[in-house]
């Protein structure tokens, strides 16, 4: 069965400095993995997604992600956080039969400092 | 382009009782899915569906049912509502197979 990890619950960092936030996936093969966002009282926005090919992928919002098949990771990255990318993080993966059925991680909480 | 539209966005309700949410996708969206988030349990696949038809189901009791006209809206009911079920009820829609899912705000349900 396919799973995302988030290890980080809580993360908070300065405003302009930059950010890493870590996902871990397990999935028999070659996977679709997104990067989403969520804003108290919304639903999720979509940053990123990987199916395949290049295995740097860049978001909107200044947002990338590096999918590294040999750790099983796609971690997001920021160079430089605003005060509005405080927010809820989650990472997904789908099938690569169809990503209507989203396995999510446990999310990460992101803080910024001014 | 209108994006995902779910309605009602908020609904209190008591155990017992029953409550229908809806969700209209972006137009020529074809699949939509329900996902239960919960603070506890965080964010779940309840059941995905496309051209009027159950695709996908997750690990929910059959309490949680769903529906999907020929217009592609699709709406979910649950039935003899428990204190547990109050949650983030999301709904996500897509054009079809390998492309990815855009969510609505969601319905806030409470159950006292």
């Amino acid at each position: 069965a396919q799973s995302v990890t988030q290890p980080d619950i809580h993360i908070t960092v300065s405003e302009g400095a930059s950010l890493e936030l870590r996902c871990n996936y397990s999935y028999g093969a070659t996977p679709y993995l997104f990067w989403y966002v969520q804003s108290p009282g919304q639903g999720l926005q979509l940053l990123l997604k990987y199916f395949s090919g290049d295995t740097l992928v860049q978001g909107i919002k200044g947002f990338e992600a590096e999918f590294k098949r040999s750790q099983s990771s796609f971690n997001l990255r920021k160079p430089s956080v605003h005060w509005s990318d405080a927010a809820e993080y989650f990472c997904a993966v789908g099938s690569n039969f169809g990503n209507e059925k989203l396995t999510f991680g446990t999310g990460t909480r992101l803080t910024i400092i001014p | 382009k209108a994006g995902v539209t779910q309605t009602p966005r908020y609904l209190i309700k008591t155990r017992g009782q029953q409550v229908t949410l809806s969700c209209s996708p972006i137009s020529g969206h074809r699949s939509v899915s329900w996902y239960q988030q919960t603070p506890g349990q965080g964010l779940q696949f309840l059941f995905e569906y496309f051209s009027e038809t159950q695709r996908n189901k997750g690990n929910f009791p059959g309490r949680f049912s769903g529906r999907q006209f020929s217009n592609s809206r699709s709406e979910m009911n649950v039935s003899t509502l428990e204190l547990g079920d109050s949650a983030l009820y999301l709904c996500a829609t897509c054009v079809g197979p390998g492309q990815p899912q855009h969510f609505g705000d969601g319905t806030r349900l409470s159950i006292l």
